[in-house]
């Protein structure tokens, strides 16, 4: 138990549909990540929040919409999606503060499919 | 960030001691050594970070060289569980930083 939930573990979805992806964490955190990892290839980051404040966007298309509402939940709006963002999305959370190590720590992923 | 190398992959007997080697030749003063793992399908699991002393905890060793170019995981008694894509990161501590994920090592553990 990693203390970071995602939901749904798994999605399959059409390109003309919205859905959402959600991440929760219970380690009392300041910051949160969402990573994608495509097949056979390295984790990317996509999204940084801090403090509820989105500090990092790597250059991702606006198809792909972070929402952080407070700092334990973290969401991933997707709307006309293409079959190459089929991947699995990670979260992750780290504290953050200034005398932290700032270890992340992620959730088990959503595994999506595009059709 | 600084780069890491990393062999692709490693085998090791279940029981053995397995060791896994990383090279970060570039890394700066202020820069950690951090090590995660990824079992197949499943998030990144931390495992164990250090700055220049060797560090250990309840699932790894963690051996820098006194140069900090180089260093070396550790699983005492590896486990078939312990199968997964290893990860070296080097990275500064400061503040939200991302993780840059490189290709790892393999390991597998064979019976």
């Amino acid at each position: 138990e990693t203390g970071v939930t995602q939901t749904p573990r798994h999605l399959v979805m059409g390109m003309t549909n919205k859905k959402s992806l959600k991440c929760e964490q219970h380690l009392g955190h300041n910051a949160m990540y969402w990573y994608k990892q495509s097949a056979k290839k390295p984790l990317e980051l996509m999204f940084v929040y801090n403090f509820k404040e989105q500090t990092e966007n790597n250059s991702v298309p606006s198809r792909f919409s972070p929402e952080c509402p407070n700092s334990s939940h973290l969401f991933l709006h997707l709307h006309t999606l293409q079959p190459e963002d089929s991947a699995l999305y990670l979260c992750a959370s780290s504290p953050s503060g200034p005398q932290s190590t700032d270890t992340q720590y992620f959730g088990p992923g959503t595994r999506l499919t595009v059709l | 960030d600084a780069k890491t190398t990393q062999p692709p992959s490693m085998d090791c007997a279940e029981g053995r001691a397995a060791n896994l080697p990383c090279n970060h030749s570039t890394i700066s003063g202020n820069e950690y050594v951090y090590w995660y793992r990824q079992i197949h399908s499943q998030g990144p699991q931390y495992i164990i970070h250090g700055l220049k002393n060797n560090e250990t905890n309840e699932m790894a060793s963690l051996i820098i060289t006194e140069d900090r170019k180089s260093s070396t995981l550790i699983l005492p008694h590896a486990t078939l569980r312990d199968t997964a894509v290893y990860y070296c990161i080097v990275r500064y501590v400061q503040g939200a930083q991302k993780l840059v994920f490189g290709q790892g090592t393999r390991l597998t553990i064979n019976p």
